[in-house]
């Protein structure tokens, strides 16, 4: 089993819909969490950090964290062309999923 | 403010040379990382200095890496021989000092033929 599992992919999405991302982690010790952003050929974006179960916002972003399934997501509303881009999935900052690739056609 | 910068940004070596990857962290940051990204695969966790001192170095696949920080400020990492399996892209990341949210470079691609 991996540290990290994201579905690889490809997500595609209509521009205006909602993009759900999701990452499950094997650690059930784990304590804190990352979404970061990566355009194609470019270097790894933090998008937002999550540490308490729940529900995190920020702008159109929305991160969820369920320690007790081991599970975060990433919902991303009105979902943009400009969002097109793999989300990797990051627990205790230093362990990365494979990440996914989200499409959002215009 | 000056972004984690990496230099090269490419480099293409032969089997058995050595090469040295450099990062210069964003000013002010004690936590600098090291990782790699092979193709199709997940970025992987290669150490974790503070400061000068070498925090979590658990993720250097063999004696072939050397990574240092003197003077706590930019960073070099050594692969000396290389080996083909050493190609990838190398990211380099800093923090602020307690804080995990992590600013990456650009990365270093490199390519051992």
């Amino acid at each position: 089993q991996k540290e990290v599992e994201q579905n690889s992919g490809p997500l595609s999405v209509p521009e205006g819909a909602i993009a759900s991302l999701n990452c499950t982690y094997s650690d059930r010790v784990s304590q804190s969490f990352f979404w970061y952003r990566q355009y194609s050929g470019k270097s790894p974006e933090l998008i937002m950090s999550i540490y308490s179960n729940g529900d995190k916002e920020d702008g159109r972003f929305t991160a969820q964290l369920n320690k007790a399934s081991q599970y975060v997501s990433l919902l991303i509303r009105d979902s943009q062309p400009s969002d097109s881009a793999t989300y990797l999935c990051a627990v205790e900052g230093v362990r990365f999923g494979a990440g996914t690739r989200l499409t959002v056609k215009p | 403010e000056a972004g984690v910068t990496q230099f090269p940004s490419h480099s293409v070596i032969e089997k058995g040379q050595t090469v040295t990857l450099r990062c210069d962290p964003i000013s002010g940051h004690d936590n600098l990382y090291w990782y790699r990204r092979v193709m199709g695969k997940e970025i992987k966790f290669l150490l974790h200095f503070v400061k000068e001192s070498k925090q979590d170095e658990s993720g250097m696949p063999n004696n072939r890496f050397l990574a240092e920080r003197t003077g706590g400020t930019y960073s070099t990492l050594k692969v000396q021989p290389a080996e083909l399996e050493d190609s990838g892209v190398y990211f380099c990341a800093s923090s602020q000092e307690g804080i995990r949210e992590q600013y990456f470079g650009p990365g270093t691609r490199l390519t051992v033929t």
